[in-house]
């Protein structure tokens, strides 16, 4: 099925530990995003691009990076992990933008736990 | 960004039609008005949106106030998978590509 598809659906770390979250969608867009969301509020953006080779900080980007070298992919980065950055990620992606505007399409989600 | 208010909570009865409310007073010309719903324990899920004129698709109907201030989603005949947090978003039609979340309406459906 197209979609959406975020990689591992659940992690723990250690504090200091490094890890790679991996989004890839199939629907060729051209916009894609990060965002993590922690109990009892909404989604916070993270980090996004607007095409491939390109990559924004978003309302959260402290302590990730972000690399989008493949249209159909955009990882996000931990490079040491911190007990804050306990939280459930999510990946989107949408269409470019146009006039009528397009929704967002999102992964299922990876919940990850830092120790 | 504008932002949107939006109830803490809703419960409807399954199998009757149930309207959530959004006000966004300080909506600009360029705003879309989206609405997106996230079920227990998974992603949030596009479910409607529109600028100026209502819209209606397979899942709900966006009624939008005509000066634009207000908006209502409107789920027809609620049933027990309607259940999850659904929120309520403007996204810039110009130059702005991000959605930006607040904490939504939990809509709850009764048996």
């Amino acid at each position: 099925n197209a979609g959406v598809t975020q990689t591992p659906k659940f992690r723990v770390l250690k504090t200091g530990q490094s890890m790679t979250l991996l989004c890839a969608q199939d629907m060729n867009h051209e916009y894609m995003y990060w965002y993590r969301q922690d109990p009892g509020m909404g989604l916070r953006l993270i980090h996004y691009s607007v095409g491939e080779g390109t990559t924004a900080k978003g309302e959260v980007p402290d302590g990730y990076n972000v690399s989008r070298l493949k249209k159909q992919n955009f990882l996000l980065g931990l490079e040491s992990a911190a007990p804050s950055q306990t939280s459930v990620y999510f990946c989107a992606s949408s269409r470019d933008r146009g006039f009528l505007d397009y929704g967002y399409t999102f992964g299922s989600g990876t919940r990850l736990t830092v120790v | 960004d504008a932002k949107t208010t939006q109830p803490n909570s809703m419960e409807s009865n399954e199998e009757e039609p149930v309207h959530l409310p959004c006000n966004h007073s300080t909506i600009s010309g360029t705003d879309y008005i989206h609405w997106y719903r996230q079920l227990p324990s998974q992603g949030p899920e596009y479910v409607i949106h529109g600028l100026t004129s209502n819209v209606n698709n397979r899942m709900a109907s966006l009624a939008i106030a005509e000066d634009r201030k207000s908006s209502t989603l409107i789920l027809h005949r609620a049933t027990l998978r309607d259940a999850a947090v659904y929120y309520c978003i403007l996204r810039d039609g110009f130059g702005n590509e991000k959605l930006t979340f607040g904490t939504g309406t939990r809509l709850t459906i009764i048996p």
